[in-house]
């Protein structure tokens, strides 16, 4: 069965670099969520997309932009880049709506170095 | 606002063992799911189990079963039969039901370490 597709899978940029990360979600999936997992640490939602809208937002800083496209593709874009934004970044799509709550599916994970 | 913990770091278990993970919440939401997502040295998150709240029988899959208590908010997860792929870190974790469109709130990981 199709999956999550996320990248590049692995991601080194320096101080102050942008970086840009890409999620394909599971066909006739609509929503797209952005974790965020330090190392050690566990995953932090950043922000969520629902029919290319923005659904919800979590802890995604002033730096971080994201969008979800016609194709429900979506795209975490990461500015002014810090060595605290090294981290493995997640993807994870579901069929969203008010009513339906199905559970969300995981990408494998972009990890991001910044030097 | 919900918070989910997870009071045991580490945990290991012999091949062909039982092992229960715990995982207590809090929350003021009446409606809302819980899950157990897997995440192997590969670094994926798998969905384990899920649970709805509203569901007073415990969820089951294979040979991963969970004990719901919703009065007390404890979320445990009880891995029979442990296998060497069974080797992973395991969260738990939180979803209000309804608009939230799914942002999930995680616990802070145990990790299990099935031994031959």
């Amino acid at each position: 069965a199709a999956g999550v597709i996320q990248s590049p899978r692995h991601l080194i940029k320096e101080k102050r670099e942008t970086a840009t990360l890409k999620c394909y979600p599971i066909p006739r999936h609509d929503t797209v969520y952005w974790y965020q997992q330090g190392p050690g640490q566990d995953p932090q939602f950043l922000i969520s997309f629902y029919e290319k809208m923005q659904s919800d937002k979590g802890s995604i800083p002033d730096r971080f932009s994201a969008q979800q496209f016609s194709d429900y593709h979506s795209e975490l874009n990461m500015s002014s880049l810090e060595l605290g934004d090294s981290a493995l970044y997640f993807c994870a799509s579901s069929r969203g709506g008010s009513s339906y709550n199905s559970p969300l599916h995981f990408g494998n994970g972009t990890r991001l170095t910044v030097t | 606002a919900q918070t989910v913990t997870q009071s045991q770091p580490e945990m290991s278990v012999q091949e062909a063992e039982t092992v229960t993970l715990s995982c207590t919440y809090d929350t003021s939401e009446n409606n809302y799911y819980l899950f157990w997502y897997k995440q192997p040295p590969s670094r994926q998150m798998i969905l384990v189990i899920r649970q709805e709240a509203y569901k007073q029988q415990n969820a089951t899959e294979n040979r991963f079963s969970v004990n719901f208590q919703k009065a007390a908010k404890s979320f445990s997860l009880k891995i029979s039969d442990s296998q060497l792929g069974d080797t992973a870190m395991y969260f738990c974790a939180f979803k209000v039901g309804g608009t939230s469109y799914g942002k999930l709130t995680f616990g802070q990981g145990t990790i299990l370490t099935v031994h031959p």
